[in-house]
């Protein structure tokens, strides 16, 4: 079965960066596209942007660009999201969530969150 | 590029129908049919109930629908039952690569 599991809670400082994983299994990883999604305490969901498993291509959302990276590793299936110059307002769960190429936002599986904390 | 705009609640008593709108603008919502529908209960992962603005994951209940006119999608539930009861969030296709969310709705089952 497809199963998307994440790293666990970090706390950082403001000015830190912060690496999430997400390691997937049950399917074959480079035919679906992955990502991530946020959700500051008690808001909405965010689209933070998503990487090309097959070519490691990026698109990212106009709001993160400079400050989130992706990468994916093909050999252990694991994707990356590394956010940097982080501040308070990064407070969030942050999800993983498994795409189809052709249509963008199917997003069919997800992982469990990973709670990253940003406080002084 | 803007969220796309959701009514912030919406409340129907069980066994009736209700429906979510999305509206988006001429560059998103009505220029692909890329709509895709998200229901999550607090404390969970969100879960796909339609994509392609109209089409069902498999397992997902029919009494979800979804439809779209010109810049607005909608969602519609029918024969609301108490475990409907979530924060639904719309999310669409912008182009470029790129897909902005809903700002979503909380459904309360009376």
């Amino acid at each position: 079965q497809v199963q998307l599991v994440q790293s666990g809670a970090e706390v950082k400082k403001p000015g830190a960066s912060v690496k999430v994983s997400c390691k997937a299994s049950g399917y074959t990883f480079s035919r679906y596209s992955m990502h991530w999604v946020r959700q500051a305490p008690g808001q909405g969901l965010e689209w933070m942007g998503i990487i090309n498993p097959s070519g490691g291509s990026t698109s990212y959302a106009q709001k993160f660009q400079g400050r989130v990276t992706m990468t994916r590793d093909t050999s252990t299936s694991t994707v990356y999201m590394v956010l940097i110059s982080l501040r308070s307002e990064d407070t969030a769960v942050y999800y993983c969530a498994r795409g189809e190429m052709a249509t963008m936002n199917q997003f069919d599986y997800w992982g469990q969150g990973t709670l990253v904390t940003v406080s002084s | 590029q803007s969220a796309l705009t959701q009514p912030a609640s919406v409340s129907e008593s069980p066994g009736q129908s209700i429906t979510i709108s999305c509206t988006g603008t001429s560059s998103d919502v009505g220029s692909y049919n890329l709509v895709s529908w998200y229901q999550q209960h607090p404390g969970k992962a969100p879960k796909l109930m339609i994509y392609e603005v109209s089409k069902r994951p498999s397992g997902v209940s029919n009494r979800f629908s979804g439809s779209k006119s010109g810049n607005t999608a909608s969602l519609t539930i029918s024969g609301l039952q108490a475990e409907d009861e979530a924060d639904y969030y719309c999310c669409s296709y912008v182009g470029s690569s790129t897909v902005v969310f809903g700002g979503g709705t909380k459904l309360t089952v009376l």
